[in-house]
């Protein structure tokens, strides 16, 4: 079964610092990866996603993540930080379910919190 | 292209009532799929509809069901409610159609069982 491990359940930056927040799946096959940010009392916006080719893809908002296929990653990072960024990160990999579409696994979340 | 929508936004109910969630996908997608989102359990996969059938499903107790209309709206039944029942349901639509596949997903509702 698929899995997605989030290490960092909370992360605190400075407005203007680089940040990265770590993802690491368990998956047999290629797997189909995503990063969600969710606001408090919101539900979960797509940032970014892999399915495959170029291991570098750019999302909205400035965010950017690089699979790694060698590590089992998929890490979430943005060259500087903006206040409005602070909110909670989920990570999911999507596996074929009994039929021919999939369900995502999701990670625990990451909470960001950013400091003026 | 008008987003998720998910009625009602917020519900209080209690213990061995039951309660039914509804969700409108975009235009033009077929799947729907629901999730549970707790504190203590993060982000859980219920089941997905497509074409009016259940494609998959996770390991949930019956109590929760589901089914999808043929415009491709649904709805989540989860009977004789349980306090354990209390998350935020969080719907997610899809086209459906091939792989990969991209869930967007609605606002939530907000399910608090006294």
């Amino acid at each position: 079964a698929q899995s997605v491990t989030q290490p960092d359940i909370h992360i605190t930056v400075s407005e203007g610092a680089s940040l990265e927040l770590r993802c690491n799946y368990s998956y047999g096959a290629t797997p189909y990866l995503f990063w969600y940010v969710q606001s408090p009392g919101q539900g979960l916006q797509l940032l970014l996603k892999y399915f495959s080719g170029d291991t570098l893809v750019q999302g909205i908002k400035g965010f950017e993540a690089e699979f790694k296929r060698s590590q089992s990653s998929f890490n979430l990072r943005k060259p500087s930080v903006h206040w409005s960024d602070a909110a909670e990160y989920f990570c999911a990999v999507g596996a074929k379910g009994g039929g021919s579409n999939y369900k995502l696994t999701f990670g625990k979340g990451t909470l960001l919190t950013v400091n003026p | 292209k008008a987003g998720v929508t998910q009625t009602p936004r917020y519900l209080i109910k209690t213990r061995g009532q039951q309660v039914t969630l509804s969700c409108s996908p975009i235009s033009g997608h077929r799947s729907v799929s629901w999730y549970q989102q707790t504190p203590g359990q993060g982000l859980q996969f219920l089941f997905e509809y497509f074409s009016e059938t259940q494609r998959n499903k996770g390991n949930f107790p019956g109590r929760f069901s589901g089914r999808q209309f043929s415009n491709s709206r649904s709805e989540m039944n989860v009977s004789t409610l349980e306090l354990g029942d209390s998350a935020l349901y969080l719907c997610a639509s899809s086209p459906g159609t091939g792989m990969p596949d991209t869930q967007y997903f609605g606002p939530g509702t907000r399910l608090t069982v006294l």
